[in-house]
């Protein structure tokens, strides 16, 4: 079948501080691969995508790499700020589908 | 503009009532969907509509009925409310082009609180 497994949180970080928040699929055929983050009270809005293997999605000092030999799809950002706080979905649709699967979540809080 | 709108943003009320939320995208978008959202921010696919048409129905309560009038709207509709049916319910919407996907827009979610 179709999933998205994400690391569990909750993450706490320092301000500046390096951000690893890993993401690995499974797809019955060829998906697009998505960074959804979600802010207190706020519905979901898109961080990044990738739509093919060895994309690189970025925004907003955030990247993601479409990584189809290990299946995986890790977000990263290099220095967080308190604004970061927020909880960050993985997700995946397939081109011929007609949902999209999201992970379970990493809630992070970044911390002055 | 917002691009997906629904309403209302809260909603409390008794067990046993029912009550709607309606979505609307301003996006031209083929495919509209609804999302639950528990208490522990999992997202679970409701329901999917292409053009009006239903193509997904998961596992849920059949007191629960999605009703899409135009391919701009898709509202819920939930008999019988129960304690279990407290969260957050998401709609969201994204373009049918051909086998190419791209991403999902959601509306701000619909707090239900069932007392």
């Amino acid at each position: 079948g179709n999933s998205v497994t994400q690391m569990e949180g909750p993450v706490t970080l320092s301000e500046e501080a390096f951000l690893t928040i890993n993401c690995t699929y499974t797809a019955t055929g060829y998906p697009s691969l998505f960074w959804y983050v979600q802010y207190p009270g706020e519905g979901l809005q898109l961080l990044l995508k990738a739509t093919k293997a060895d994309d690189k999605g970025s925004n907003k000092g955030f990247e993601a790499t479409y990584r189809k030999e290990t299946t995986s799809f890790h977000l990263e950002k290099g220095s967080v700020q308190v604004s970061d706080s927020a909880v960050y979905f993985c997700a995946l649709t397939l081109n011929t589908g007609n949902q999209f699967y999201f992970g379970t979540g990493t809630s992070l809080t970044v911390i002055p | 503009d917002t691009a997906v709108s629904q309403t209302p943003k809260y909603l409390v009320t008794q067990m046993g009532n029912d009550k709607s939320i309606k979505c609307e995208q301003n996006l031209g978008h083929d495919t509209m969907y609804w999302y639950k959202q528990d208490s522990k921010k999992f997202l679970k696919i409701m329901f999917s509509y292409n053009n009006k048409e239903l193509i997904i129905n998961e596992t849920v309560p059949n007191r629960f009925s999605p009703k899409s009038p135009d391919k701009a709207h898709l509202n819920l509709h939930i008999n019988s409310l129960e304690l279990g049916d407290s969260a957050v319910y998401f709609c969201a919407s994204s373009p049918r082009t051909g086998g190419a996907y791209t991403e999902a827009f959601f509306g701000q979610g619909t707090r239900l609180t069932v007392v």
